[in-house]
């Protein structure tokens, strides 16, 4: 069945730091890609998304790429603040949402 | 507030009592989807609903699961017979879905969860 793979945390990175959190899927057919965070105390949100093959997807900074040729949706950020500290989540689907295990991401002042 | 909402925020209970969580979606959503998220690992697909019918069921759900969306407004998550097995975060999610859509992807939205601890 489908399934999403991400790197395993926790990643502790400098304040102002290039960010990567690696994320490849097994998919039949093509389903929309999404990376959730979920900050300290708070509920899972739609950090961003990519409906089809060569969207980037965006939003605060964050970026990633919908690779088909290496089924991949890797989340980056050229510079990291504290206030990005939290969990992220490589997911996948159009229905139920199918999520990889998630990567802690401790950024340090 | 009009995201989605869910009651209670946390819940203990014994092991061999039953338990039974409420989601409110966001009131124009047709869909509502229940996951359950343990500690360490992402949230797991449990069952979705589309208005008032329940459309799949993961092998997750066990006998001793069950839900409900009686009136496609609200739901109902009850587990019988509770097993310390069962502690998790069971989340809460609506989307809105419409047929004859271009696109299959629909936003879920994301409650702040029940958090269930079986002594």
């Amino acid at each position: 069945g489908d399934s999403v793979t991400q790197m395993e945390g926790p990643v502790t990175l400098s304040e102002e730091a290039f960010l990567t959190i690696n994320c490849t899927y097994t998919a039949t057919g093509y389903p929309s890609l999404f990376w959730y965070v979920q900050y300290p105390g708070e509920g899972l949100q739609l950090l961003l998304k990519a409906t089809k093959a060569d969207d980037k997807g965006s939003n605060k900074g964050f970026e990633a790429t919908y690779r088909k040729e290496t089924t991949s949706f890797h989340l980056e950020k050229g510079s990291v603040q504290v206030s990005d500290s939290a969990v992220y989540f490589c997911a996948l689907g159009d229905d139920k949402i199918i999520f990889g295990k998630g990567t802690r991401l401790h950024i340090l002042p | 507030d009009t995201g989605v909402s869910q009651n209670p925020r946390h819940k203990i209970t014994k092991r061999g009592q039953n338990v039974t969580f409420r989601c409110d979606p966001i009131s124009e959503h047709n869909r509502l989807y229940w996951y359950r998220q343990t500690l360490g690992q992402g949230p797991e697909f449990l069952t979705y609903f589309q208005n008032e019918a329940q459309l799949e069921k993961s092998r997750l759900l066990s006998d001793r699961f069950s839900a409900e969306r009686p009136k496609g407004s609200f739901s109902t998550l009850e587990i019988q017979r509770t097993e310390q097995g069962d502690s998790a975060m069971y989340l809460c999610a609506s989307s809105s879905w419409a047929s004859g859509s271009h696109s299959s992807y629909n936003e879920q939205f994301f409650g702040p969860g029940t958090r269930l601890t079986v002594l």
